[in-house]
């Protein structure tokens, strides 16, 4: 099963927008992650977030984690038409003593020129 | 440095056969994940290992099997294949979880194997 829920499903902009895409997640965690995912293909890690980070940021992406709501946000700013992909944020839960990735459903970016 | 590196790219089975897919972790790292993704939807996690022994699997059923090489390479067995199984199959690698490092931050993933059962 899922860990989380991405919202949106789907987003489609201009070139140089933002999009913010977010995440929702069910148990407590160690870290959230996002990773970006090409017309099906491998995953790319973009960004780690731990439990006790609240923002962080990374080249145009900018990531918040809301342990309270158990949620996050993934923010890329002026968006070119090379950010079309699919986006997925995964958590691995805490105290597992393994890593074991549960990834949301994703949303599925589309920047236009 | 090479990544994680997977075979192979493409694969079409008929229901009921068998199929291995193989899995080469990134340089420096011991433990290998293996996922599935359906079409449209998140990678689930099918299980992990390490010291070729299975750690941790996830909810998939005995059909699915794997091994681990003292190279820690890896194969993924899927015996009597059902149209359901037709995915992308990723593996990831990181370094091992350890005493000294409780929690691994970052797998890294391969480009996957798309298995079409017809």
């Amino acid at each position: 099963s899922q860990q989380g829920e991405e919202d949106p499903q789907a987003l489609s902009i201009q070139e140089g927008e933002n999009a913010t895409m977010n995440c929702s997640y069910k148990t407590s965690i160690n870290n959230l992650q996002w990773y970006r995912q090409n017309s099906g293909r491998g995953l790319v890690h973009l960004i780690l977030i731990r439990s006790n980070e609240r923002e962080k940021h990374s080249g145009r992406l900018r990531v918040t984690l809301d342990t309270s709501k158990k949620s996050s946000s993934l923010l890329i700013t002026a968006s070119r038409a090379a950010d079309t992909a699919s986006y997925f944020c995964a958590t691995d839960a805490r105290n597992t003593g393994f890593q074991k990735l549960v990834f949301g459903t994703g949303t599925r970016l589309l920047v236009s020129p | 440095d090479a990544g994680v590196t997977q075979s192979p790219t493409h694969l079409i089975k008929t229901r009921g056969q068998q199929v291995t897919l193989r899995c080469s972790p990134k340089s420096g790292h011991d433990t290998v994940s293996w996922y599935q993704q359906a079409l449209g939807q998140g990678p689930q996690f099918i299980f992990q290992y390490y010291e070729e022994e299975e750690r941790q699997r996830g909810n998939f059923p005995d059909r699915f099997s794997g091994h681990q090489f003292p190279n820690y390479s890896s194969e993924l067995n899927v015996n009597a294949l059902l149209l359901g199984d037709s995915a992308l199959y990723l593996c990831a690698s990181s370094p091992r979880v350890t005493r000294d490092f409780p929690v691994v931050d970052t797998q890294y993933f391969g480009p996957g194997t798309r298995l079409t059962v017809l």
